[in-house]
């Protein structure tokens, strides 16, 4: 257990319908990722928040979806009109960020998400 | 960040050194070497990283060549459980994403 947690462990939705993941980070923690993994591939970087400004986002991460860190804690990530294409582990993890000198990523255990 | 290539897999028998390659040519010189490893169905997990110098700590040692285009992970004496999925990553350290590869999967064997 790294620390960083996500909920739900596992989603099951039909092709349409919105959904909306967790991830709590270590609470020291000012920096906040999102990824996607797909079966057999690498994670791949999704975007990035510190405390609570988004300051990248990939281009895999289209109009329907979108990533929140209000209070720069928790995030959530939601997507919208999911398709079967979406589905794929969601994984969340936390650094300490800019200016530190080590700033190794902790992952969750993820997000299983099935798009029917 | 620069780009890493690595073997698709490797085997290694239980309670051997299990020597992990990756090459990174272009790497810049304010590239860290970061290691990670996933274990079936679970979030990447990290293992050690460095710039220049060897390094050493619970889980492995890391030794990267002199010109800095390669690195080897090794772990001292696997065991099954060190069965994963091994991504090596180069990036500046306080970069915000990491670029995985697809890894080398390691098979630890009895």
């Amino acid at each position: 257990d790294t620390g960083v947690s996500q909920d739900p462990r596992h989603k099951i939705t039909k092709r349409g319908q919105n959904v909306t993941f967790r991830c709590d980070p270590i609470s020291e923690h000012n920096r906040l990722y999102w990824y996607r993994q797909t079966l057999g591939q690498g994670p791949e970087f999704l975007t990035y928040f510190q405390n609570e400004a988004q300051l990248e986002k990939s281009r895999l991460l289209s109009d329907r979806f979108s990533a929140e860190r209000p209070k720069g804690s928790f995030s959530t990530l939601e997507i919208q009109r999911t398709e079967q294409g979406d589905s794929a582990m969601y994984l969340c993890a936390s650094s300490h960020g800019q200016g530190k000198p080590n700033n190794e990523q902790f992952f969750g255990p993820g997000t299983r998400l099935t798009v029917l | 960040d620069a780009k890493t290539t690595q073997p698709p897999s490797m085997d290694c028998a239980e309670g051997r050194a299990a020597n992990l390659p990756c090459n990174h040519s272009t790497i810049s010189g304010n590239e860290y070497v970061y290691w990670y490893r996933q274990i079936h169905s679970q979030g990447p997990q990290y293992i050690i990283h460095g710039l220049k110098n060897n390094e050493t700590n619970e889980m492995a040692s890391l030794i990267i060549t002199e010109d800095r285009k390669s690195s080897t992970l090794i772990l001292p004496h696997a065991t099954l459980r060190d069965t994963a999925v091994y991504y090596c990553i180069v990036r500046v350290a306080d970069a915000g994403k990491s670029t995985f590869g697809d890894g080398t999967t390691l098979t630890v064997k009895p």
